[in-house]
C-alpha cells in the first residue's frame, strides 16, 4: 500500500492550465477505473471533483478534468483561478480491496 | 442533507483506545460504503478503512489488527475503535460516505483530531 507518486508541488498563471500527474502500479491505477481526485482547502475537509478517471460530480466546475494513461492518471485544470489554490489528491481502489491516496500536490496560483 | 459529524477524538497516551463516532443524517449508514481516512498534522491524505453496506470491512495494513470500523444502524452512527495507539497514529480522522459503485468519498465530515503523546 504504497502512496501514490504526486509532484510536490505545481503553479501557474490565472488563466493558464496545469495538469497535475498521478502514478501508481497495475495493481492500483493501472488496474482499474477506480481514479478520483480530491481538492482540500487549508483546514478544510477534502472535496470530491473527480471520479472514476473522468467524471465530474454534480456542481463542480468543467475547468477540471481527468484522464489516465497506463498506471498514471492526471487531473488538469484549465482557465487557473485564484480559487483553485489548495492541495490536490489522487485516489485508487486496489487489488487487495483496499484504497490508497496520492502525496499530494499544492497548487499555487502565481 | 447530507451530514457526518465526528467526535472523539482527544489526547491519549501510548498504548491507550479510543473510540471515535461520525454521526450521520440525511442517509442511512448501511445502506452505503463508508469509509475512514485520516490525516497527520502538515501530512497528506491516508485512507484507513472500509466497511461495505454488506457489512465486509477492509483496513490498511498500518492499522490492521488494532483498528475496528463498525456501524450502529439503530443510531445510524459509524464507529473506529482504536487499541494500541502510537505517536503515529496522531492524525485528523474523516469518516466518508462511498460510492456503491466504485471507490470515491463523496461526502466527508469536518474531522476529530486524535493526539497520541505521553
Amino acid at each position: 500500500q504504497s502512496a501514490l507518486t504526486q509532484p510536490a508541488s505545481v503553479s501557474g498563471s490565472p488563466g493558464q492550465s496545469i495538469t497535475i500527474s498521478c502514478t501508481g502500479t497495475s495493481s492500483d491505477v493501472g488496474g482499474y477505473n477506480y481514479v478520483s481526485w480530491y481538492q482540500q482547502h487549508p483546514g478544510k475537509a477534502p472535496k470530491l471533483i473527480i471520479f472514476d478517471v473522468t467524471y465530474r460530480p454534480s456542481g463542480v466546475s468543467n475547468r477540471f478534468s481527468g484522464s489516465k494513461s497506463g498506471s498514471t492518471a492526471s487531473l488538469t485544470i484549465s482557465g487557473l483561478q485564484a480559487e483553485d489554490e489548495a492541495d490536490y489528491y489522487c485516489s485508487s481502489y486496489s487489488s487487495s480491496r483496499t484504497g490508497v491516496f496520492g502525496t499530494g500536490t499544492e497548487v499555487t496560483v502565481l | 442533507e447530507v451530514q457526518l459529524v465526528e467526535s472523539g477524538g482527544g489526547l491519549i497516551q501510548p498504548g491507550g483506545s479510543l473510540r471515535l463516532s461520525c454521526a450521520a443524517s440525511g442517509f442511512i449508514v448501511s445502506d452505503n460504503y463508508m469509509s475512514w481516512v485520516r490525516q497527520a498534522p502538515g501530512k497528506g491524505l491516508e485512507w484507513v478503512s472500509v466497511i461495505y453496506s454488506g457489512g465486509s470491512t477492509y483496513y490498511a495494513d498500518s492499522v490492521k489488527g488494532r483498528f475496528t470500523i463498525s456501524r450502529d444502524n439503530s443510531r445510524n452512527t459509524l464507529y473506529l475503535q482504536m487499541t494500541s495507539l502510537r505517536a503515529e497514529d496522531t492524525a485528523v480522522y474523516y469518516c466518508a460516505r462511498d460510492s456503491n459503485n466504485g471507490w470515491h468519498h463523496l461526502y466527508w465530515g469536518q474531522g476529530t483530531l486524535v493526539t497520541v503523546s505521553s
